[in-house]
């Protein structure tokens, strides 16, 4: 069974600094994994999608890797702002018509 | 805007009534999927519809039950409510099962 941990729960940073936001799963065996953004009693917006056969993914200041063979997903966020506070989730999509499986998220603050 | 809405945006119900909640998908996605999130937590698969039938299904017990219309819409109904289905209930749609999938705003469901 798919199981899939972030850590840290929760960071806090000053603006501007570069940072890394970690997650892992236990099974190599993902068709993709995706990154979502989650606002405060919000739904998620989809940022970044990782294919099986892709390493990473790139949108603006957000850089998102992939390694199947160690379980580990990374999203690389730079020059941090303000606007970038929110919790960060990322999930993974076994094979075949199965739904995703997320983490329970790292809560990040963007200090002014 | 991820062309995927839901309603109502807020609920409040007390124990042992029933619910229904609604989601619009984008058209053209033929697969709807309903997570439960509690606070805190990530989001927890519910089941998931695809033309209409009932294609899989989460750790969820049978009060929690759904539909899927041929207009793209879609409903998750749960009877007898309990304290513990507080919570936010989202969906999302894709298109094909390797798809991103695309999330509502979803529903704050409160039961007293």
């Amino acid at each position: 069974k798919q199981e899939v941990t972030q850590i840290p729960a929760a960071l806090s940073v000053p603006e501007g600094e570069n940072l890394v936001l970690n997650c892992s799963f236990t099974d190599s065996a993902i068709y993709n994994l995706q990154w979502f953004r989650q606002d405060p009693g919000k739904g998620l917006t989809s940022l970044l999608l990782i294919q099986s056969s892709q390493r990473e993914q790139t949108s603006g200041r957000l850089n998102a890797s992939l390694d199947k063979s160690s379980g580990r997903s990374t999203l690389y966020i730079a020059a941090s702002q303000p606007g970038d506070s929110a919790t960060y989730l990322c999930a993974a999509l076994p094979p075949g018509n199965t739904p995703l499986v997320f983490g329970k998220g790292t809560r990040l603050s963007v200090i002014a | 805007e991820t062309g995927v809405t839901q309603s109502p945006t807020h609920l409040i119900k007390t124990r042992g009534q029933q619910v229904t909640l609604r989601c619009s998908s984008q058209s053209g996605h033929n697969t709807v999927s309903w997570y439960q999130q509690a606070l805190g937590q990530g989001p927890q698969f519910i089941f998931q519809y695809y033309r209409e039938e009932e294609n899989g299904r989460g750790n969820f017990p049978p009060r929690f039950s759904g539909l899927q219309f041929p207009n793209y819409s879609s409903e998750l109904n749960v009877n007898a409510l309990e304290l513990d289905d507080s919570a936010l209930y989202l969906c999302a749609s894709r298109r094909q099962a390797t798809d991103t999938q695309y999330f509502g705003p979803g529903t704050r469901l409160t039961v007293l």
